[in-house]
């Protein structure tokens, strides 16, 4: 079974720190992405990755930074956290050689991030 | 518009009774579909995918594409209080990981 992981189910953080979200994958996927969900708004993308180094701003980049120098790890980074950030942030990955191509996304367990 | 619009409920239909959910998307190009449930505070989990026109059978649940309608149902048969949850639709629009678009949910409440 796919597994991703989060580090960190619950974090509260203040506001102006730097926040790390590190999220790992062990079934060797292509594609990594950070979504943030809130209520109405569903999920929303952040960054995604299609490979080691490389990366691509979602819908809402703004605040946000990402770092992927491994395959099997995708790091989220609030560079100065803001009340604003407040949210579940979800890690997810996906590869591209499924029968179809591309395969569906397969999610961590999410990190309810509160900043105070 | 949005790329994937779904009715953002609440339904709530009996236990025992069929719960039909639907998803309308924007993109004629779109190539695969995906029904993903999310239990409170957890994260979304993959429930059914769908990539031809008609019916796929998992089980309790029946995923339906018409793509001509631009529209993907997912249903659940002899729904259980255990199924009370928020199903997302997904739509990948022509492949390739970054053209993935989620719909904000539908919240469906089983009663016992």
């Amino acid at each position: 079974d796919v597994k991703v992981t989060q580090s960190s189910r619950y974090l509260v953080k203040r506001t102006g720190e730097k926040v790390f979200l590190e999220c790992v994958q062990d079934m060797d996927h292509e594609n990594m992405f950070w979504y943030r969900q809130d209520p109405g708004l569903g999920l929303r993308l952040i960054y995604f990755s299609y490979d080691v180094k490389m990366k691509e701003k979602g819908d809402i980049p703004e605040g946000y930074s990402v770092s992927r120098e491994k395959k099997e790890r995708f790091s989220l980074i609030l560079e100065s956290a803001s009340t604003n950030q407040t949210s579940m942030y979800l890690c997810a990955s996906s590869s591209d050689r499924g029968r179809h191509g591309w395969t569906e996304a397969f999610f961590g367990q999410g990190t309810r991030l509160t900043v105070v | 518009q949005k790329e994937v619009e779904q009715n953002s409920g609440p339904l709530s239909v009996p236990e025992g009774a069929i719960a039909s959910l639907n998803c309308t998307y924007s993109d004629r190009g779109s190539q695969s579909f995906f029904w993903y449930r999310q239990y409170s505070g957890k994260s979304p989990e993959l429930i059914m995918s769908i990539y031809s026109n008609g019916d796929k059978e998992d089980g309790r649940f029946t995923a339906q594409l018409n793509k001509a309608s631009q529209y993907v149902s997912l249903l659940i048969r002899d729904s259980q209080p255990s199924d009370s949850a928020t199903y997302l639709c997904a739509v990948n629009r022509r492949g390739g990981a970054n053209n993935l678009f989620f719909g904000t949910g539908t919240r469906l409440t089983v009663i016992p």
